[in-house]
């Protein structure tokens, strides 16, 4: 299947410091990424999804001045969360749909697990 | 909005027998099926998946079944092992969006 990296893979700050996720698709172009979180025993919920090239559309109650995405090439998305707070520790996983698998299919990084102190 | 429901939220069966999970989605443009394994602190990984063209589809082990008119599609497993032990998620494509919408998890444990 395609290959999906994310980076980093853990990150701890302090309150108030910005934190940049990047998401990259190794072996295919994704026309199309998508940005998750995930708290303990839950499910993933759909933050954003980022097209190559044009803004990120947010999913409702996802606040867009704080999670800032940019999609700058087929290969590569980046999540930053601006001025993080304790309440923005989460799992962070994005996801890759593009031509390898067909665009309905999405490839998954292997997440990023951000603390906030 | 629409939504995709899953249960059991938790399964225990015995080493070898089947496990079935069970899914129900509502937007009725859903075209696409995927099933995700996820171990703890992991990516999560397809592990089959099924269009809205197909009523079954197989994979040794792994099976899953559609059935669109009842907005209804499963995860068989069968022979279950001790290494099929983690968190099963289905999802429904929201329309023609391409963006999944996730079910809540089942974690399955088999026990040896």
């Amino acid at each position: 299947g395609a290959v999906v990296s994310q980076h980093p893979s853990r990150v701890i700050c302090k309150s108030g410091t910005s934190v940049k996720i990047e998401c990259r698709s190794l072996d295919f172009q994704a026309t199309t990424m998508f940005w998750y979180r995930q708290f303990p025993k839950q499910s993933l919920m759909l933050m954003a999804t980022s097209n190559e090239g044009s803004k990120a559309t947010y999913e409702q109650g996802v606040e867009k001045d704080k999670f800032l995405i940019n999609h700058a090439s087929l290969t590569l998305s980046t999540l930053t969360v601006t001025s993080a707070h304790p309440e923005d520790s989460s799992f962070y996983i994005c996801s890759a749909g593009g031509t390898s698998g067909g665009v309905d299919t999405q490839y998954f990084g292997p997440g990023t697990r951000l603390t906030v102190l | 909005g629409e939504n995709v429901e899953q249960h059991p939220s938790t399964l225990s069966v015995q080493e070898g027998d089947s496990a079935v999970i069970k899914c129900t989605y509502s937007d009725s443009a859903s075209n696409y099926f995927p099933w995700y394994k996820q171990e703890l602190g992991k990516r999560p990984q397809l592990i089959i998946d099924i269009r809205s063209n197909v009523g079954e589809k197989k994979d040794q082990r792994i099976a899953v079944t559609l059935n669109k008119t009842a907005k209804h599609f499963s995860l068989h497993i069968t022979e279950t092992q001790p290494e099929d032990s983690a968190v099963y998620f289905c999802a429904a494509t929201q329309g023609a969006a391409y963006k999944y919408i996730f079910g809540t998890g089942t974690r399955l444990k088999v026990l040896a």
